[in-house]
């Protein structure tokens, strides 16, 4: 079975500073990949999605995420962090041909500090 | 378009008792998809459903079970409610029953079980 992990339970970042959150997967082949974020009393908004080709992916609100096979990671990253990004954010896999099926992280709590 | 909605927003219920959650994906959209999220156990797969068949299921008890009605709006039925069972539930839904299409949330069901 798949599994996501998302190392970093906190992170507190300054406002206008670089912001990277780790995810790592577990699965016998390339998944489909997924950041999505949350904030307080809300849903689950995407931020970005991989499927295949280009391994750097770009996203909304300025965030990007980058596929390394050899790493099995899909790290999430915004080069200047805004006060309205505090938020939990989850990465998410699903497998190919299983629907639509998603497998979360634990979530990365992002506190942005002015 | 509106985006997905669920009622109610907020429950409170007893052990023992039942629970319907009612979620209305975007129109057009076919597919529904559940998840519960709670601190212990984070976002956790319940089932999903395409053109009133369930499609695909997670692991969690009997309890819990779901159906789509024709108009594709969809419910979700706990029984037996356990203290275990309070949790936000997410309700998100996608236009079809394929890998690469995007699933949007809605705000959630907040159910406290007393």
């Amino acid at each position: 079975a798949q599994s996501v992990t998302q190392p970093d339970i906190h992170i507190t970042v300054s406002e206008g500073a670089s912001l990277e959150l780790r995810c790592n997967y577990s699965y016998g082949a390339t998944p489909y990949l997924f950041w999505y974020v949350q904030s307080p009393g809300q849903g689950l908004q995407l931020l970005l999605k991989y499927f295949s080709g280009d391994t750097l992916v770009q996203g909304i609100k300025g965030f990007e995420a980058e596929f390394k096979r050899s790493q099995s990671s899909f790290n999430l990253r915004k080069p200047s962090v805004h006060w309205s990004d505090a938020a939990e954010y989850f990465c998410a896999v699903a497998r190919p041909a299983a629907g639509n099926k998603l497998t979360f992280g634990g979530g990365t709590r992002v506190l942005v500090k002015p | 378009k509106a985006g997905v909605t669920q009622t109610p927003r907020y429950l409170i219920k007893t052990r023992g008792q039942q629970v319907t959650l009612s979620c209305s994906p975007i129109s057009g959209h076919r597919s529904v998809s559940w998840y519960q999220q709670t601190p212990g156990q984070g976002l956790q797969f319940l089932f999903e459903y395409f053109s009133e068949t369930q499609r695909n299921k997670g692991n969690f008890p009997g309890r819990f079970s779901g159906r789509q009605f024709s108009n594709s709006r969809s419910e979700m039925n706990v029984s037996t409610l356990e203290l275990g069972d309070s949790a936000l539930y997410l309700c998100a839904s996608s236009q079809q029953r394929a890998d690469q299409e995007t699933q949007y949330f809605g705000p959630g069901t907040r159910l406290l079980v007393l």
